[in-house]
């Protein structure tokens, strides 16, 4: 079964840190471009970043541009999102997200993200 | 960045009815757009990729529609089960969400 599971969300205070992961058994991980989307309480979706099969292609909401780290480790079969210098609007369930196809370029691809996790929640406050 | 809107942001529809929804970009983006559905407590379900193609799984009464800027998901024949909210989202440039139309029960 192809599924992602999100880690690593937590309560944070304004200008700290977190890092989530996002696992993903059961589909060939190497292959597919991955996506952080997020989802503040009782908002719309928001896409925050993205990152190629490879690693070449990162991309980058300006809300979290300079802020915001994305990775993987294909080996683990895991993607990463460094979160620095936290604020309050950062509040949000952050789901990750795969492409529907293989090999995709990050800039541009018609294809959609097919596969969601459940989200790991972040709560920034002091 | 591309800007994504949405109309109308919410409706009231009964089961059975013929419901469109449109989104628009601020730029022409081909036709890379998808559309998600998401229920409350859950992650968005992909259900059109590729401005009008089908996601395996979904039922044939959603249908997508549009090029370059102006876009539709029409679903026909409305169920209890698409009472949701639908997100487009462009992917031709990054990615950019629209805020969201959700269809209500009348």
């Amino acid at each position: 079964e192809v599924r992602l599971v999100e880690s690593g969300g937590g309560l944070a205070q304004p200008g700290r840190s977190l890092r989530l992961s996002c696992a993903g058994p059961g589909f060939n991980f190497n292959d597919y471009g991955m996506h952080w989307v997020r989802q503040a309480p009782g908002k719309g979706l928001e896409w925050v970043s993205s990152i190629s099969w490879n690693s070449a292609g990162l991309v980058y909401a300006d809300s979290v541009k300079g802020r915001f780290t994305i990775s993987r480790d294909n080996a683990q079969n895991s993607l990463y999102l460094q979160m620095n210098n936290l604020r309050i609007e950062d509040t949000a369930l952050y789901y990750c997200a795969k492409d529907k196809l293989p090999l995709m370029t990050v800039t541009g691809s018609p294809y959609g993200m097919d596969v969601w996790g459940q989200g790991t929640t972040v709560i920034v406050a002091s | 960045d591309i800007q994504m809107t949405q109309s109308p942001s919410s409706l009231s529809a009964s089961v059975g009815d013929r419901v469109t929804i449109t989104c628009r970009a601020s730029q022409s983006i081909g036709s890379y757009l998808s559309w998600y559905q998401q229920k409350p407590g859950k992650a968005p379900k992909l259900l059109i990729f590729a401005a009008l193609s089908l996601q395996s799984g979904v039922p044939s009464r959603f249908s997508g529609s549009g090029s370059g800027t102006d876009f539709t998901l029409t679903i026909t024949n409305l169920q209890p089960e698409d009472f949701a909210t639908y997100y487009c989202q462009q992917s031709y440039n990054a990615r950019t969400f629209g805020p969201g139309t959700k269809v209500e029960i009348k």
